[in-house]
């Protein structure tokens, strides 16, 4: 079946821009997650969905970083005003929760954003 | 709050020798263990992952890891690495029962397999 898709794969933005990075988990999944991977680093949390409402943004960085899912399915993290500093791989992920499984959580294939 | 610490950036290995990913983790609360792989250019793929039980888990692509509570370790191991094996490693924890706990991960091991 299809996975958790991510877009665009790309994005370069100049430093101030604005910029809208899309998720789409696997279909039934209820738990959303956004990580950064920083070059050379492991994965960093940003924040957990749990349906519609985010149940954890302790890992967002600062007030410049946003995420929504309206829904409950598709997810979008916005970024104002971005920063060199922001350049990275944004992964997506979703889980099913279901008990036993230890909430195993299915990765998509990042969106790679640079800021100029 | 976890953290993990993954010992070896780089591991260069010759293909069919044995090889092992060195984890460890602290925690102050039990924890699920997990070991991803990440493929150039590709997101990351589970290859184990340990829950409770039998502390020998195995999982794709020939590979196994050991939890060992007492040295808070979750090495990944594999009898004989093929070239198709290079790629970044990662473990990571999260919380024991916690309902959509976020993933801790560790830095990552490089492996690169060379013929």
């Amino acid at each position: 079946g299809a996975g958790v898709s991510q877009t665009p794969s790309n994005k370069v933005t100049e430093k101030g821009k604005y910029v809208e990075l899309r998720c789409d988990p696997i279909s039934g999944h209820t738990a959303l997650y956004w990580y950064r991977q920083s070059l050379g680093q492991g994965p960093e949390f940003l924040i957990y969905f749990q349906g519609t409402g985010a149940a954890d943004d302790s890992g967002l960085p600062n007030d410049r970083f946003f995420a929504v899912r309206p829904e409950g399915s598709v997810s979008t993290l916005k970024i104002q005003r971005t920063e060199r500093g922001d350049s990275a791989v944004y992964l997506c992920a979703s889980s099913p929760l279901v008990p036993g499984q230890g909430f195993e959580q299915y990765f998509g294939p990042g969106t790679r954003l640079t800021v100029t | 709050a976890q953290s993990v610490t993954q010992l070896d950036s780089q591991v260069p290995v010759f293909e069919e020798a044995p090889v092992e990913l060195r984890c460890n983790y602290s925690s102050s609360v039990s924890v699920y263990l997990f070991w991803y792989v990440q493929y150039p250019n590709q997101g990351l793929q589970l290859l184990l992952k340990y829950l409770s039980g039998s502390t020998l888990v195995k999982g794709i692509n020939g590979f196994e890891a050991e939890f060992n509570k007492s040295q808070t370790s979750f090495h990944l191991r594999k009898p004989s690495v093929h070239i198709s094996d290079t790629a970044e490693y990662f473990c990571a924890v999260s919380k024991l029962g916690a309902s959509g706990s976020r993933l801790t991960f560790g830095e990552g091991t490089q492996l690169t397999v060379n013929p």
